[in-house]
């Protein structure tokens, strides 16, 4: 199993260009997430997702655009990028909470993407 | 709502035991999580908490007292690569996954 796998692991955009940052995972999950990291803020969640066509908003959904057609990809999409999206964004995947038993949430590599 | 709050940074020494706490409200409880993270990598699954005590794994052990909306990473012999950031997190009702901002541990020789 390859996991979560994120694309492309560095990128710099002008303010205004808009792009695609892609997630997928081959463990069969129902959930899954992204998330950016800001030096001082942890993990804030974007964009979620409990399955193929459903999506919801997390923490701070704004600018930012998802959709899941299958199980297992759920890529982000930065509609018209600006300086403040400047940041390291994180897929997870986990399946359902049950219970007592522990989902752990898998994270991919991240994509480091700087706004100039 | 949801609030997670942790230590912004702790500093231990080499050998030693630290304990990292974490309290949290959250809507509708669900069980919490400890992650680890070292600098510049994505963050690794430690331990999950549903039930109040405490879980040992190894030289990690976390506790949850959900009477009292807090838990602890404890974390003995401690050993230069355990240099990270650790991350408490909590699933809300809509059972989404919410962060506090990390600890972030040095660990001097």
């Amino acid at each position: 199993n390859a996991g979560v796998t994120q694309t492309p692991k560095f990128q710099v955009l002008k303010t205004g260009q808009s792009m695609t940052l892609q997630c997928a995972q081959d463990m069969n999950h129902e959930y899954m997430s992204w998330y950016r990291q800001d030096p001082g803020m942890g993990l804030r969640l974007i964009h979620y997702s409990v399955g193929a066509g459903i999506t919801d908003q997390g923490e701070v959904p704004n600018g930012y655009n998802v959709s899941r057609s299958t199980t297992e990809d759920f890529p982000l999409r930065l509609l018209s990028a600006a300086p403040s999206q400047t940041s390291v964004y994180f897929c997870a995947s986990r399946r359902r909470l049950a219970g007592v038993s522990y989902n752990e949430q898998f994270f991919g590599p991240g994509t480091r993407l700087t706004v100039l | 709502g949801q609030n997670i709050d942790q230590p912004t940074e702790m500093t231990a020494t080499e050998g030693a035991i630290v304990q990292i706490n974490c309290t949290y409200q959250t809507s509708g409880f669900n069980g919490l999580f400890w992650y680890q993270q070292h600098a510049g990598e994505a963050p690794t699954f430690l331990s999950y908490n549903v039930l109040d005590g405490l879980e040992e794994k190894g030289r990690f052990s976390s506790f949850l007292s959900r009477s009292k909306g807090y838990s602890y990473l404890l974390l003995k012999e401690l050993q230069m690569k355990d240099s990270a950031s650790y991350l408490c997190a909590a699933p809300n009702r809509d059972d989404k996954i919410i962060f506090g901002k990390g600890t972030r541990l040095h660990i001097l020789p």
